[in-house]
């Protein structure tokens, strides 16, 4: 089966402009999440979607970041402006449902680097 | 708050050599517990879990790790490893059942001298 797509696979931009980052996840799962990996860290979840809902954004810097999964099925991330400290490698996931038994499966990642 | 400590940062092995990797968790409830992997280049993928059951767990490729619920551990453990376990190791943990959050440790970085 088709694993995680994300793209870009890399960006590099300066500080106060805008990316975004996009997420396919694999087909059928209805849960999907948006993690940060600052080198040296392990990921940190930034939020996590439930089909179309969001069901946990609370380390999503709010004044920044933003995420949407309109139709349910790929995934959206954008900062806005962006700041150096969130050079950092961005990380989709996907599982079939929310339950913590069901395996998340990650895709290869977005790298930001912020000048 | 949950938290996940993997102190070790980089662990170097020599082939054949045994492996444990150190996790704690710090979270006094029922606790569900992971050990991820990035292999040079690879995706993050599940090596094995532990929800129940049990308590010495087997994943895949030869690794085990073991739950001790009163240490507040959970160590992954490889009796021999080879050159290519040369990876990135994470320790994670979720608190609830029934949401997939889980947070993860910093990480160990293996490397294994052929």
């Amino acid at each position: 089966e088709a694993g995680v797509a994300q793209s870009p696979r890399y960006k590099i931009i300066e500080k106060r402009q805008s990316v975004a980052f996009w997420c396919n996840p694999i087909s059928g799962h209805a849960t999907l999440y948006w993690y940060q990996q600052i080198l040296g860290q392990g990921p940190k979840l930034l939020i996590q979607f439930q089909n179309n809902g969001v069901v946990d954004d609370s380390q999503l810097p709010k004044d920044r970041f933003s995420a949407e999964r309109l139709k349910g099925v790929d995934s959206t991330l954008k900062i806005q402006p962006a700041k150096l400290e969130d050079s950092a490698v961005y990380l989709c996931a996907s599982s079939l449902d929310r339950a913590a038994y069901n395996e998340q499966f990650f895709g290869p990642g977005t790298r930001l680097t912020v000048l | 708050a949950q938290s996940v400590s993997q102190h070790n940062h980089h662990v170097i092995l020599s082939e054949a050599a045994s492996l444990e990797l150190g996790c704690n968790y710090s979270y006094g409830g029922t606790v569900n517990l992971f050990w991820y992997v990035q292999y040079p280049g690879q995706h993050l993928q599940l090596l094995l879990k532990y929800f129940s059951g049990d308590p010495l767990v087997k994943g895949i490729k030869g690794f085990e790790a073991e739950f001790i619920k009163s240490k507040f551990s959970f160590n992954l453990r490889k009796p021999s490893v080879q050159w290519s376990d040369t990876a990135e190791y994470f320790c994670a943990v979720n608190a609830d059942s029934s949401a997939s959050k889980i947070i993860f440790g910093s990480g160990t970085r293996l490397s294994i001298r052929p």
